[in-house]
């Protein structure tokens, strides 16, 4: 069974405007972290924000901020104000357990692309 | 400025033969990982290593090989058993959790 659902291949937004992204996970551990990771045309993987699973708050970074519904098992990333380098792909993906075997599960990722 | 490097950017190679990747790091992390990319997919675990000279299969770790002889190096070969060799493959490395990736190694085969 996938572990990340990313039900959205592909997504038009108006620049300067905001764009949710959604993710769903599936896992039976209690202890987990979903991240969230934006790929653009050149290939690199570039690191944008941690949820874990005992987190209180939502977790926000500038622009960025993940909407955790921990009995939804949802962990739909928000954009704020985008702007054209905006424009990449976008991954979900999610650790499980608490020890030192950090392997990440990824999701098949969405398209963002933004329009002047 | 500390970071993770992969090169080549892109490497060509025949049917049949065999080609390491190489992949280095100087954040002093204990773990790093080998991850293939096919175009429009997301990303799936080749290999990881958690500490010099030991290292796990991933999810579709048949056809690779991997070495961790040194904190800072993880090469990863792909060996000619490996039936869809062409792909993007990038490296990572980890400190509690989260992971740092490379810029990449487009590798076709031809």
């Amino acid at each position: 069974a996938q572990k990340i659902t990313q039900t959205q291949p592909g997504m038009f937004v108006q620049e300067k405007e905001a764009v949710t992204l959604d993710c769903t996970y599936d896992t039976s551990d209690p202890s987990y972290g979903l991240f969230w990771y934006k790929q653009p045309s050149s290939g690199e993987m570039i690191f944008l924000i941690y949820q874990g699973s005992y987190d209180q708050q939502n977790a926000t970074e500038g622009r960025y901020s993940l909407n955790f519904q921990k009995a939804r098992k949802s962990a739909n990333l928000v954009i704020s104000a985008s702007q054209l380098g905006d424009s990449a792909m976008y991954f979900c993906a999610m650790r499980e357990g608490r020890g030192a075997d950090y392997k990440l599960s990824f999701g098949a990722g969405t398209t963002v692309t933004v329009r002047a | 400025d500390g970071g993770i490097t992969q090169s080549p950017k892109y490497l060509f190679r025949k049917e049949g033969q065999n080609v390491t990747l190489s992949c280095e790091q100087n954040l002093n992390h204990d773990a790093m990982y080998w991850y293939r990319q096919d175009p429009g997919q997301g990303l799936r675990l080749i290999y990881y290593s958690q500490i010099v000279n030991d290292f796990q299969k991933g999810d579709i770790a048949e056809g690779y090989s991997v070495s961790r002889e040194k904190k800072e190096s993880f090469p990863l070969t792909v060996t000619s058993a490996q039936k869809n060799p062409t792909a993007f493959y990038l490296c990572a490395s980890s400190r509690r959790g989260e992971q740092y990736f490379g810029p990449g190694t487009r590798l076709t085969v031809t």
